[in-house]
């Protein structure tokens, strides 16, 4: 769907470091999401927001840490205190954060440790 | 708690013949299930839906059925094409944001 926008595709981060994975969507949803995806795992939800300036924890939520100013963006930062960040993280966004809406996915970053 | 099973974890099939995966899912108030495509290092891609209030449901070659007594739903493909390979996933939802995802089914279709 190209309306979801992820960046950078790639990203590696030092020990100790925080690093900020960007998520922009033009299609006017209310809800976005940030999933982890390791490999042979499902997709795993760290945080969701259902509408502007707020947001909620998802199963995996320790270690990192969003924000919702804009109803376009839904940046995720993985911080120093996620030990293990190295995966693919996916957004996905929604019309709605309930009412069983499809949920739409971004192209992934994948995030390596130097 | 609430968990979804996806059987098989790999499968190969000849080119044209039909494909099937299945998922079971734990918690009965489930009333919508999505199924994915995901190609090598893309997104995953939204290719059917079904809601409880509906057994089965068909676009061209791609199909799902739904048994909620014994909770579980199937993706069926049919005259399955080399460029139907990817990793399928299914999940499964109560009407919230959750989605509970399966850990997914690497299809290779072989020419």
């Amino acid at each position: 769907d190209g309306g979801i926008t992820q960046s950078p595709k790639y990203l590696f981060r030092k020990e100790g470091q925080n690093v900020t994975l960007s998520c922009e969507q033009n299609l006017n949803h209310d809800a976005m999401y940030w999933y982890r995806q390791d490999p042979g795992q499902g997709l795993r939800l760290i945080y969701y927001s259902q509408i502007v300036n707020d947001f909620q924890k998802g199963d995996i939520a320790e270690g990192y840490s969003v924000s919702r100013e804009k109803k376009e963006s839904f940046p995720l930062t993985v911080t120093s205190a996620q030990k293990n960040p190295t995966a693919f993280y996916l957004c996905a966004s929604s019309i709605e954060g309930v009412s069983n809406q499809p949920q739409h996915f971004g192209d992934g970053t994948r995030l390596s440790i130097l | 708690g609430e968990n979804v099973e996806q059987h098989p974890s790999t499968l190969s099939v000849q080119e044209g013949d039909s494909a099937v995966i299945k998922c079971t899912y734990s918690d009965s108030a489930s009333n919508y299930f999505p199924w994915y495509k995901q190609e090598l290092g893309k997104r995953p891609q939204l290719i059917i839906d079904i809601r409880s209030n509906v057994g089965e449901k068909k676009d061209q070659r791609i199909a799902v059925t739904l048994n909620k007594t014994a909770k579980h739903f199937s993706l069926h493909i049919t005259e399955t094409q080399p460029e139907d390979s990817a990793v399928y996933f299914c999940a499964a939802s109560k009407g919230t944001y959750k989605y509970i995802f399966g850990t997914g089914t690497r299809l290779k279709v072989l020419a």
